[in-house]
């Protein structure tokens, strides 16, 4: 089992729609998670970051952690063909190390 | 431009020849990180920086590849005797350790290593 899974997609779905993307982790003691966007060709940027179970909102993004069931999700609300990109999940592993998901792809049709 | 800057951009070289790349982290950042990413893939951590210490390196990164970070602010990468499966984007990330736990990582526009 990789340590970080995601769906590579792509997820297309129209313009103004929820866009919803996973991610699990293999490690139980993984205490914070983090969503970067990265667009075709350019490197990634943070978006989101939680460590506490539940849902933390920010603008149009919204990502819920439930560590019980190892599942990370980000939530996009009207979703704008600008957010067309790969959406990747990370998670520390250790004390220095981050492992990062294979991304999945997102396609916001206008 | 106060990011992470890296160079070169671009690099082809032949089959077994050394190869270095360069990245300069945001000034006041005494993390450094540097990832290999390949084409579908998510970034691949490689080792961790903090000031000039070298405190994590990846157990698949091969002898081929060190890297060093001499005075706590730009890091070299160098890749002895490169092999078609190097080609990759080579990316380096900085950050700067926050309360809470929210470690935002910055990324550098990353150098493109072909190997021919």
């Amino acid at each position: 089992q990789k340590e970080v899974e995601q769906n590579s997609g792509p997820l297309s779905v129209p313009e103004g729609a929820i866009a919803s993307l996973n991610c699990t982790y293999s490690d139980r003691g993984s205490q914070s998670f983090f969503w970067y966007r990265q667009y075709s060709g350019k490197s990634p940027e943070l978006i989101m970051f939680i460590y506490s179970n539940g849902d933390k909102e920010d603008g149009r993004f919204t990502a819920q952690l439930n560590k019980a069931s190892q599942y990370v999700s980000l939530l996009i609300r009207d979703s704008q063909p600008s957010d067309s990109a790969t959406y990747l999940c990370a998670v520390p592993s250790g004390t220095y190390k981050y492992i990062f998901g294979t991304g999945t792809r997102l396609k916001v049709l206008a | 431009d106060t990011g992470v800057s890296q160079d070169p951009r671009h690099k082809i070289t032949k089959r077994g020849q050394n190869v270095t790349f360069r990245c300069d982290p945001i000034s006041e950042h005494n993390r450094l990180y540097w990832y290999r990413q390949t084409l579908g893939q998510g970034p691949e951590f490689l080792t961790y920086f903090q000031n000039e210490a070298q405190l994590e390196k990846s157990r698949l990164l091969s002898d081929r590849f060190s890297a060093e970070r001499p005075k706590g602010s730009f890091s070299t990468l160098e890749i002895q005797r490169t092999e078609q499966g190097d080609s990759a984007m080579y990316l380096c990330a900085s950050s700067t350790p926050v309360l809470g736990g929210r470690e935002e990582q910055f990324f550098g526009p990353g150098t493109r290593l072909t190997v021919l």
